[in-house]
């Protein structure tokens, strides 16, 4: 069965650095998204990606963060400058239709979980 | 804006017992609704859906119906075991077409032989 894959599965960074989380959705799947949970608390939306561009991204996802899909099997989240408050678990998912007027099961991989320190 | 309050956890039970989560949630529209498992130290499994009011969704001996006048969609299995032990999540399925996902806390379930 197809499934999404995440890699890797446990980065360790300096604060500062900049980080690429890497993920391959399920092949004919069209929307993607991140999201992220912090140890502990709930799964946050990040941003959802749809034909090449940013369809929607939530007010966590500021100007340090960056999304690409720069082939087409790969789906990644950049980082530019982690801060400590980044840690946490990173996980991507994807879809293959559009909601409408009703929203589709999202697959999501593994995750990836970030540790800044 | 939407949201999905779930019941807190930790919730200890016996192998057999019979396991409630309780799941309410606010949107506009027509959400979808959604249980997620979480098994220590993996991803997000999806473990059962509805799309629509009165649906039943239902999976390895969960179950779980979309009640929209109460706006619920409580999780119950009639019988758990160890193997259950997971932290599961409450997810709301918007209606915008990127569909993003909102989630609740999450209820991690505990169960002892």
């Amino acid at each position: 069965e197809p499934e999404v894959t995440q890699t890797p599965s446990h980065q360790v960074t300096q604060m500062g650095q900049e980080v690429i989380l890497r993920c391959v959705p399920i092949s004919n799947h069209l929307y993607f998204y991140w999201y992220r949970q912090i140890l502990g608390q709930k799964v946050e939306f990040l941003v959802s990606f749809y034909n090449n561009e940013i369809s929607e991204k939530s007010e966590i996802f500021d100007d340090q963060f960056s999304v690409e899909r720069p082939d087409g099997s790969n789906f990644t989240l950049k980082i530019r400058s982690t801060k400590l408050e980044d840690s946490a678990m990173y996980f991507c998912a994807s879809k293959r239709t559009s909601g409408g007027a009703r929203a589709d099961t999202q697959y999501f991989g593994p995750g990836t979980r970030l540790t800044v320190l | 804006g939407n949201s999905v309050t779930q019941m807190e956890g930790p919730v200890t039970l016996s192998e057999e017992a019979f396991l409630t989560i309780n799941c309410t949630y606010t949107a506009t529209g027509y959400p979808s609704l959604f249980w997620y498992v979480q098994y220590p130290g993996e991803g997000l499994q999806l473990l059962l859906k509805a799309t629509k009011a009165d649906d039943k969704g239902s999976n390895k001996g969960f179950e779980a119906t979309y009640r929209k006048e109460t706006t619920s969609f409580h999780l119950e299995k009639g019988s758990v075991q160890v193997s259950d032990s997971a932290v599961y999540f409450c997810a709301l399925g918007t209606t915008d077409s990127w569909g993003k996902f909102q989630f609740g806390a999450g209820t991690q379930v505990v169960v002892t032989p």
